[in-house]
């Protein structure tokens, strides 16, 4: 069974410009979370989507933004690009809550 | 607020020790405990989880304990081996599952 796929998997952009990132998740997993991984800070929670509906969200400002498909592969996208964004982005699937996550490799994006 | 703190940060440990990673998290609801082990440059993933109505659970050389009453939990490995060395991260659900917030991770070193 294929594992969460995280597409791109390197990204650079500029101060000022937005990016979107995509996550498909394992064949049935209906839970897609987002984690923003910096070194010393750990994984930082953005959102949670299960069945289309966002259920939570972390302290991440407005300009961080996502939603799910019906397919359950989830998008996640970041407005006005600051040189703070720069991360390794996770996204996560699993089938419902409390249940194992998979992570995806990760999207490792550069603002400069 | 909701918060999950993890020590050591940094553990260095010899090989055929002992390591413990300590846990603890805020909110009281949270009901499922995972702790997942990232390698250099891959994904995180479970090694070993536990819910709230459990105490201890063990998987070969893994065992985790919680304490709901001090909302703490541990990981103990014991018999370290250099393969053990990674980051781990302990993780607390809340909001009914659709929230897992994580420790800052442990960088555990294992001499051979």
């Amino acid at each position: 069974k294929a594992g969460v796929t995280q597409t791109p998997r390197y990204l650079i952009k500029t101060r000022g410009q937005q990016v979107t990132l995509s996550c498909s998740p394992i064949s049935g997993h209906r839970s897609v979370s987002w984690y923003q991984q910096t070194p010393g800070q750990g994984l930082q929670f953005l959102f949670e989507y299960f069945s289309e509906t966002q259920r939570n969200k972390g302290n991440f400002p407005g300009r961080f933004s996502g939603r799910q498909f019906s397919n359950s592969r989830s998008e996640m996208n970041v407005s006005t690009l600051e040189l703070g964004d720069s991360a390794l982005y996770l996204c996560a699937s699993r089938t419902e809550g409390d249940t194992e996550a998979f992570f995806g490799q990760g999207t490792r994006l550069t603002v400069v | 607020g909701e918060n999950v703190e993890q020590h050591p940060s940094t553990l260095s440990v010899q090989e055929g020790d002992s390591a413990v990673i300590k846990c603890t998290y805020s909110d009281s609801a949270s009901n499922y405990f995972p702790w997942y082990k990232q390698e250099l440059g891959k994904r995180p993933q479970l090694i070993i989880d536990i819910r709230s109505n459990v105490g201890e659970k063990k998987d070969q050389r893994i065992a985790v304990t919680l304490n709901k009453t001090a909302k703490h939990f541990s990981l103990h490995i014991t018999e370290t081996q250099p393969e053990d060395s990674a980051v781990y991260f302990c993780a607390a659900s809340m909001a009914g599952g659709f929230k897992t917030i994580f420790g800052a991770g442990t960088r555990l070193f294992v001499k051979a």
